[in-house]
């Protein structure tokens, strides 16, 4: 059984720019979620994705987007990226939230 | 709206002992509770769930307790070991979402 696996690592963008981060569920599982988590704060939720539907949402703008595939993969667009979006972007599967998520390593985005 | 909180912010502790680390919640109706943990820059693993019927889980060293009631859940380490260093993070679950607190931060020295 494969875990969550997100892609990339690490990136550098410049304040402006647009960034597609990818994640993989873990399998059997239906339900996707995404976190931001700022140096020294706890996770926050940004949007959650339930049969390539978005069925939940976090504070956070517009151009803060997602999709989810028919295979339940997922991406996170974030256009017009700020300073203040430096962050770790934490990625969740589940077969839905009453079994408990499995979060993957995350993405480290550093936006100069 | 759901918040979250967790006492101690840090912990320092030789190891060998029997810690506790507290979370509470306002808002009572949740599905259930996850409690992980985080090593620095990395992504969380999940230590125990905790179904909103149950009182309390374990897994090895660990056991944790839910009181949905009173919105509070303890998570007990028992003869605590250097490689437990890390930041614990508690989130309940709301309809569609995991909320978290800012965790504690766990050093356990030989």
């Amino acid at each position: 059984e494969t875990g969550v696996t997100q892609s990339p690592t690490h990136l550098i963008k410049t304040r402006g720019q647009q960034v597609t981060l990818r994640c993989s569920s873990q399998s059997g599982h239906n339900t996707v979620s995404w976190y931001q988590q700022a140096l020294g704060q706890g996770p926050q939720f940004i949007f959650q994705y339930y049969r390539e539907e978005e069925n939940g949402r976090g504070n956070f703008p517009p151009r803060f987007s997602g999709l989810q595939f028919p295979n339940y993969s997922s991406e996170l667009n974030v256009n017009a990226l700020e300073l203040d979006d430096s962050a770790l972007y934490l990625c969740a599967s589940s077969f839905s939230g009453d079994y408990g998520y499995t979060f993957g390593s995350g993405t480290r985005l550093t936006v100069v | 709206k759901q918040e979250v909180t967790q006492i101690p912010a840090a912990l320092s502790v030789p190891e060998g002992e029997n810690l506790v680390l507290n979370c509470s919640f306002t808002d009572s109706a949740i599905y259930n509770l996850q409690w992980f943990r985080q090593d620095p820059g990395k992504g969380l693993t999940s230590l125990l769930l905790i179904q909103s019927s149950q009182r309390e889980q374990t897994s090895g060293r660990l056991n944790a307790s839910l009181d949905k009631s009173s919105g509070r859940s303890t998570l007990y380490i028992a003869a605590s070991q250097p490689g437990d260093s890390a930041t614990y993070l508690c989130a309940p679950y709301n309809t569609d979402k995991l909320i978290f607190g800012t965790g504690t931060r766990l050093q356990v020295f030989p």
